[in-house]
Formats: structure tokens, C-alpha cells, sequence
């Protein structure tokens, strides 16, 4: 979801569980999508990317999966860590040199 | 050890102060972005260079300037002019081509006011 003010989504899971991080993107063109992790005082880090001609892809322990009907992307973490603890940013871009990013959500795991 | 290094990890300017943040990558990339993050937000593009002396204005380059005289090397100053400079800083590197727009950073500048 989208961020409000200075406040992000938080998402709370519990140390096991899978989590589902969503976002909506903006533009109709873009054709390649992009999930990071930021963890506090660090740079993003690379998770896993998608393009537009699938529908999901998968790496080790995430899922993204991409619905263009309703610009809608989504990362599954399964078997949720104390270190999956960050804040998670979807980038999209519509094949340009840039990239635009959401505004985060914070995952924020409990052991 | 290759990757992104942004330097220094702290700096404060002073009032009509320029400063100026430093990055360099060992990757081979030829394109560079600079990004700034402020507290609970995304990151917003300030200034991109895709090939060495050359670089495009982002969203939010009022204010600050960049050089690309190296392939390595993408310094970012922040001006007097930007009267709202403090922000988490962050510099990126990919390689070029339409598909693998994979962006790698660095671990990013802290700037305060004093």
C-alpha cells in the first residue's frame, strides 16, 4: 500500500509465517517490475524482478506475482525470519533508463 | 570486493555551505543514479548518467549538480541553494540495455544541517 505522511504500512507477522507484501503501481506501460529490501541505515538490496509477459516468478523463499489488469504486484515471503525484518519497495519502470519507486512497507517479524 | 562505496557515511553542512558526496563503483556500469530518501518515504531520483559526460535531471535536481567525468565515478554536490538538505542519500549503478535495468547501490550518506 501506499505510505501516508511519514507514516509506511507496517505489515506484522509472526516468525514461520508467510507474508504478502502489496503494492500498486502507476503506470499502464511499465513492463518490468522490481521488488528491494531496505533494512534501517542501508542501502536497498535486490530481491527478485518480473516482466510484464509473466504472471509470477519465483526465487528462493519469495514469489512475486504480477496482475496488469489491475497494476497490482505482490512478494510472498514464505517461512518468515527475524531477518526478513525491513522495509520492502516495488520499482517499475516502462523499459526507460529509470526507475520509480513506491513508498515502502515495513515487515516487521516477531520470533 | 566489487560494489557501489559511498562516501562519507556521515556529513553535516553548514548554512550556505556546498558539500559534496562522493561515489564509485567497480562494476563496469555504465549508468549511475543519485536518489534521495527522506524519513518513511521511497527514493526519489535526483540526477542520472548513462554514459560518461553525459546526465539528465530527475525529478528533483533544484538545487544540486553532479559531473560524470569517469566511467567509476558519479560525485553528487549539494548546493546552497537546496534550502531543505537533510536526507539519506543513496547512489546507484546498472548495466546498460533495455531488459536487466537491475539497479545495485551503495550503502548510502547521511547529510544533516547544523
Amino acid at each position: 500500500g501506499e505510505s501516508v505522511g511519514l507514516h509506511l504500512p507496517t505489515l506484522s507477522v509472526q516468525e514461520g509465517d508467510n507474508s504478502i507484501i502489496n503494492c500498486a503501481y502507476s503506470n499502464s506501460a511499465s513492463d518490468y517490475f522490481i521488488w528491494y529490501k531496505q533494512e534501517s541505515g542501508k542501502g536497498p538490496q535486490f530481491i527478485i524482478d518480473i516482466r510484464s509477459n509473466m504472471d509470477k516468478r519465483q526465487g528462493q523463499r519469495v514469489t512475486v506475482l504480477l496482475n496488469k489488469t489491475v497494476k497490482h504486484l505482490s512478494l510472498q515471503i514464505a517461512a518468515t525470519q527475524p531477518g526478513d525484518s525491513a522495509v520492502y519497495f516495488c520499482a517499475e519502470t516502462p523499459g526507460y533508463s529509470t526507475l520509480t519507486f513506491g513508498k515502502g512497507t515495513m515487515l516487521l517479524v516477531s520470533p | 570486493d566489487g560494489g557501489i562505496t559511498q562516501s562519507p557515511k556521515y556529513l553535516f553542512r553548514k548554512e550556505g555551505q556546498n558539500v559534496t558526496l562522493s561515489c564509485e563503483q567497480n562494476l563496469n556500469h555504465d549508468a549511475m543514479y543519485w536518489y534521495r530518501q527522506d524519513p518513511g518515504q521511497g527514493l526519489r531520483l535526483i540526477y542520472y548518467s548513462q554514459i560518461v559526460n553525459d546526465f539528465q535531471k530527475g525529478d528533483i535536481a533544484e538545487g544540486y549538480s553532479v559531473s560524470r567525468e569517469k566511467k567509476e565515478s558519479f560525485p553528487l554536490t549539494v548546493t546552497s541553494a537546496q534550502k531543505n538538505p537533510t536526507a539519506f542519500y543513496l547512489c546507484a549503478s546498472r548495466t546498460s540495455g533495455r531488459w536487466g535495468n537491475i539497479q545495485y547501490f551503495g550503502a548510502g550518506t547521511r547529510l544533516s544541517v547544523l
